[in-house]
């Protein structure tokens, strides 16, 4: 069965460090999100891309966190200087076209600890 | 801003009986809506959607849907000890999913 691949699953770095997560959504999936999940809370949007193209950015924190799909397949997310505050778990997910009946599938996703 | 609401529990069941969840949400636009079922420290993963107002059922699961009311419910008949997770309800409006907060459920042998 495919399946949205993430990595790493865990990541511990000290704060104003510089860490990245890396994305490979299902085959042939044109739409990948990243989503952050604050403990107790439900994913929240970071990106949304298309193919290469970033559909919706607005609650991504430009200052410090950046994102990727440069050939429209797998993705970086990079978050440079960490703070106390990013530790949640970074989860990744993929549908096919992005459509109303488009459904989502999650990867194992990346717990976060800043230190 | 687009908001889903969930009681966020813990909702407690014993084995056997059917645990009801619940999920309201602020966007009149809102067309399609899912249920997904996150245990503790891994990823959400689909449990099923819906997109017409009634009732859609699998297996052990069935999701509501009232477009009207902007209330969406989740049924799970005979409960098992292997239900005991969060439930996000979640909802598609245009491009976004809106996830709400997520609610515990707790099924008692």
């Amino acid at each position: 069965e495919a399946e949205v691949a993430q990595s790493p699953r865990y990541k511990i770095t000290e704060k104003s460090q510089a860490v990245a997560f890396w994305c490979d959504p299902i085959s042939g999936h044109a739409t990948l999100y990243w989503y952050r999940q604050i403990l107790g809370q439900g994913p929240e949007l970071l990106v949304q891309f298309q193919d290469e193209s970033v559909v919706d950015d607005s609650q991504l924190p430009k200052d410090r966190f950046s994102a990727e799909r440069l050939k429209g397949v797998d993705s970086t997310l990079k978050i440079q200087p960490a703070e106390l505050g990013d530790s949640a778990m970074y989860l990744c997910a993929s549908s096919l076209l992005g459509g109303f009946t488009d459904t989502q599938y999650f990867g194992p996703g990346t717990r976060l600890t800043v230190l | 801003q687009k908001e889903v609401e969930q009681n966020s529990g813990p909702l407690s069941v014993p084995e056997g009986a059917i645990a009801s969840l619940n999920c309201t949400y602020s966007d009149r636009g809102s067309q399609s809506f899912f249920w997904y079922r996150q245990y503790s420290g891994k990823s959400p993963e689909l449990i099923m959607f819906i997109y017409s107002n009634g009732d859609k059922e699998d297996g052990r699961f069935t999701a509501q849907l009232n477009k009207a009311s902007q209330y969406v419910s989740l049924l799970i008949r005979d409960s098992q000890p292997s239900d005991s997770a969060t439930y996000l309800c979640a909802v598609k409006g245009g491009q976004n999913f809106v996830f709400g907060p997520g609610t515990r459920l707790s099924v008692l042998p």
